[in-house]
Formats: structure tokens, C-alpha cells, sequence
């Protein structure tokens, strides 16, 4: 069975910056699985930050970035600011019609 | 803009069915691939159902297989989600997303979402 995982928790201090990371129970994190990246603050429906490992979606501030970093995709906030105090998620593409989401991250900006 | 709009939830016996709808506006939605996403409280995003522009493939999930159907009316800019024998794991709310053209993302990738819609199984 496929699991992708994630930190469950991080915390990063005001204009520092954090690097969550997506990684698969068994191998290796590629761009061969498209993994793209969401943001979800409590309450509200996600918001898709980043899609094909490394590619800002639209209106997404450049203080995210993403990459595959050895074995695993991540994401990089740069600059944390108090509103990105939120869930995020990375979802990988397994191929064949099957899309597997991580356990997400909660990050807490204080 | 993109407007993607959640119906159809509400409270159902386990055993039961429920089916949801999703209206689609600000995009030529019969162009593009569709998702049902959901959440169970308290818990992490879980993908459900793929259905392709056209409704030609769909794809599942193992544990919603045989018992979900995933379908779209193109005329009626609309997604639905059939959802039968339903039990309290089902309890979640319910995302569609729209995926990115897939001429740039072959991945077929969410990319706008709707606002849920909540479908409860009381156990």
C-alpha cells in the first residue's frame, strides 16, 4: 500500500524559513509523480500552491518554492508571514488513475 | 472566474445513498477533468474520484470502489458524485476540483476547488 508521508507538525519563526518534505513509504520522491502542494487553513477548502514538483500556481507569492531534495519533494517557504500559519498537504501522482495525498503538515508560524 | 459549487450533502442512515452535484462556472468545463476530494474531521485531505473531460474514464479509489459512481453532464456544466451503501467512514466533506489543462500538467492535477460540501453517516 502507498503512503506518502509528511511532518505532522512544524513551527517556524516570523520571516524565517521552513522546508516540509513529502516523502513514499517505499522509494524514492521524483518528478516522475508530479507532486504538487496545498495549502488549507481550518475551515476552509484547499488552495493548490504548487503542481509538477516545482511550479507556482497562479497568484501563489514566490516565498513558496518547491523541489524534489534528495529522496523526497519539498516545500520551501521563505519569509514566513503569520498567514501562512496553516495545513499543508502534498498529493503525488502513483500513475494509472491513482492520486495519494500525505497525512499533511501543521505549521504553526510563532 | 472559476466557480466550482458544492450540493447534496446532509445527514443519511448507514446502508443509505446520497448523491452530490457539483455546478461548474468561468471555464469550459466539458474541456477539462474533474475530482471529488474529501475530509473526514479532524483528519487529512483523501482523494475519491477521477473522471476524465469527456466521462470516457474514471477512476477510484479502492475503498469508495462498487460503491461510488463518478459521472458529468457537459451540457448542464455539472459533476456528480452517486454515493451508495454508505457508512460512518464516508462521514466527510466533499471536494470537487477542477484539474489543470492537462496539456501542461499530463498529471491531471487539482487546480481550483470548491467549497465542500458535508455528507455525514451518524454511526
Amino acid at each position: 500500500q502507498t503512503v506518502v508521508t509528511q511532518e505532522p507538525s512544524f513551527s517556524v519563526s516570523p520571516g524565517g524559513t521552513v522546508t516540509l518534505t513529502c516523502g513514499l513509504n517505499s522509494g524514492s520522491v521524483s518528478r516522475n509523480y508530479y507532486p504538487s502542494w496545498y495549502q488549507q487553513t481550518p475551515g476552509q477548502a484547499p488552495r493548490t500552491l504548487i503542481y509538477s514538483t516545482d511550479t507556482r500556481s497562479s497568484g501563489v507569492p514566490n516565498r513558496f518554492s518547491a523541489s524534489i531534495l534528495g529522496n523526497k519533494a519539498a516545500l520551501t517557504i521563505t519569509g514566513a508571514q503569520a498567514d501562512d500559519e496553516s495545513d499543508y498537504y502534498c498529493m503525488l501522482y502513483m500513475g494509472t488513475g491513482l492520486w495519494v495525498f500525505g497525512g499533511g503538515t501543521r505549521l504553526t508560524v510563532l | 472566474q472559476v466557480q466550482l459549487v458544492e450540493s447534496g450533502g446532509g445527514v443519511v442512515q448507514p446502508g443509505g445513498s446520497l448523491r452530490l452535484s457539483c455546478a461548474a462556472s468561468g471555464f469550459t468545463f466539458s474541456s477539462f477533468g474533474m475530482h471529488w476530494v474529501r475530509q473526514a474531521p479532524g483528519k487529512g485531505l483523501e482523494w475519491v474520484a477521477f473522471i476524465q473531460y469527456d466521462g470516457t474514464k474514471k477512476y477510484y479509489v479502492d475503498s469508495v470502489k462498487g460503491r461510488y459512481t463518478i459521472s458529468r453532464d457537459n451540457s448542464k456544466n455539472t459533476l456528480f458524485l452517486q454515493m451508495n451503501s454508505l457508512t460512518p467512514e464516508d462521514t466527510a466533506v466533499y471536494y470537487c476540483a477542477k484539474v489543470f489543462d492537462v496539456v501542461v500538467v499530463p498529471a491531471d492535477t487539482m487546480d481550483y476547488w470548491g467549497q465542500g460540501t458535508l455528507v455525514t453517516v451518524p454511526s
